[in-house]
């Protein structure tokens, strides 16, 4: 995956949206924009990707930026269960099966 | 509506014993992958099958560990002769096909201990 830049750490309050940033300069026009996240002692969650639109599920929203420079991860109303490490990525067209974090966002939900 | 299920969940063993762990990924996921993840390092790629095939074993970090995965479904990985640099949270994932278009669902891993 190529590199992408993320802040270290995060801290929100529960129920309260939070926007977590992450910068891709570097991007390639067919690569997808991932975001995985992990609870301590777990796997890694997928919790959204998308190409040029903008995304929303059950988890969350993803804004994408219209240069595709950049993106947003949006959880809409936090809980206590949200607190991870968040990771931006985006799989290098060839290889996108070999998913590779980096530091990531430590986001952490305050009660 | 299982996940992508691990076992053991935990394995410790002595230093030059063989392990074996395994993966059952979700069912009709064509792609799996096997990653593995020390303490607070990121995510190494290890390999990756389509079907019964691994187009991509080039994370295996030596001879000593193998991977197969039968009837395109349950995947297990072999490590021969034990070091303790082997220890470490050994993930699989499994996908709907390996595209980078596709999500990649993990299992909570083994995590592996080498005494």
């Amino acid at each position: 995956d190529a590199k992408t830049t993320q802040p270290n750490s995060m801290e929100s309050n529960e129920e309260e949206p939070v926007h977590l940033p992450c910068n891709h300069s570097t991007i390639s026009g067919t690569d997808y924009i991932h975001w995985y996240r992990q609870l301590p002692s777990q796997g890694p969650e997928y919790v959204i990707h998308g190409l040029t639109s903008n995304v929303n599920n059950r988890m969350a929203s993803l804004a994408i930026a219209e240069d595709r420079k950049s993106s947003t991860l949006i959880l809409h109303r936090a809980t206590l269960r949200d607190a991870a490490v968040y990771y931006c990525i985006h799989p290098l067209t060839g290889s996108n099966y070999k998913l590779t974090f980096g530091k990531g966002t430590l986001l952490t939900v305050n009660p | 509506g299982a996940g992508v299920s691990q076992s053991p969940s935990n394995k410790v063993t002595e230093k030059g014993k063989d392990v074996e762990l395994r993966c059952d990924p979700i069912s009709g996921h064509t792609a799996l992958y096997w990653y593995r993840q020390s303490l607070g390092q990121g995510l190494e790629f290890l390999i990756y099958f389509q079907g019964n095939s691994a187009p991509d074993k080039s994370g295996l970090p030596s001879d000593r560990f193998s991977a197969e995965r039968t009837g395109g479904s349950v995947s297990t990985l072999t490590i021969q002769r034990t070091q303790q640099e082997d220890s470490a949270v050994y993930l699989c994932a499994s996908s709907f096909a390996g595209y980078s278009n596709q999500p990649q669902h993990f299992g909570d891993g083994t995590r592996l201990s080498i005494l």
